[in-house]
């Protein structure tokens, strides 16, 4: 069965510093696409970051970056210059390629951010 | 600009009543729509996947069903809810190989 895990239930961070979010995940397949979403309290799953597999790449967006591991399966997001907005639950999954884009994600890591 | 609309937000049913989410996306043709469901404390569940009019994936056995009447329009129904049916549903639809979600309908079985 494919599982993802996010092996820090909550973290937290001062203002301005970096944090590092964990997250490994279990597939055979060698074409997938990783991802992580953030949900703030208004509970709308939005989009932080995407990787391809088949990149070696490590993607970044702004202050988001990933660091993709293929052959140890992990795909931990760092957090840079944090800010007060960034405080929210943190999801981590991925889709096989052929599969209809089914996401299966982790069970969240809650980030807060400290003043 | 491709956007994804869902409601309602809120919902309360009494236990044994029916449900109707709906979800409608814009800007776009023939997409993949999802159905998801976060219970208290967990991730995301997949219940349903739709690639077109019609043709309808389920993922796990339960007390709900999902339609696609229309090209960009999904709808999650329950002809009688339970009380473990509560928790918040996400609508979702995948483009350029990334999935995006609508803004969530919370749903409360009393």
């Amino acid at each position: 069965a494919q599982t993802v895990t996010q092996s820090q239930p909550e973290m937290s961070v001062q203002e301005a510093e970096t944090v590092t979010l964990s997250c490994t995940y279990d597939t055979s397949e060698s074409d997938y696409y990783l991802f992580w979403y953030k949900q703030p309290p208004s509970r709308q799953m939005i989009l932080v970051i995407r990787q391809e597999a088949y990149k070696q790449q490590n993607a970044t967006e702004n202050r988001f970056s990933v660091n993709f591991q293929k052959a140890a399966k992990s795909f931990s997001l760092k957090i840079s210059d944090s800010q007060l907005g960034d405080a929210a639950m943190y999801f981590c999954a991925y889709y096989v390629e052929g599969s209809n884009y089914k996401l299966t994600f982790g069970k969240g890591t809650l980030l807060t951010v400290n003043p | 600009s491709q956007t994804i609309h869902q409601w309602p937000a809120t919902l309360v049913q009494p236990v044994g009543s029916p449900l109707s989410l709906e979800c409608t996306v814009e800007g776009t043709s023939n997409p993949n729509l999802y159905w998801y469901r976060q219970a208290a404390g967990r991730g995301l569940q997949l219940l349903f996947y739709s690639v077109g009019i019609g043709q309808i994936s389920s993922e796990v056995p339960q007390n709900l069903s999902a339609s696609r009447p229309q090209d960009r329009q999904f709808i999650l129904s329950s002809k009688k809810l339970l009380l473990s049916d509560s928790g918040f549903y996400l609508c979702a639809w995948s483009v350029d190989n990334t999935i995006y979600f609508g803004e969530g309908s919370w749903l409360t079985v009393v």
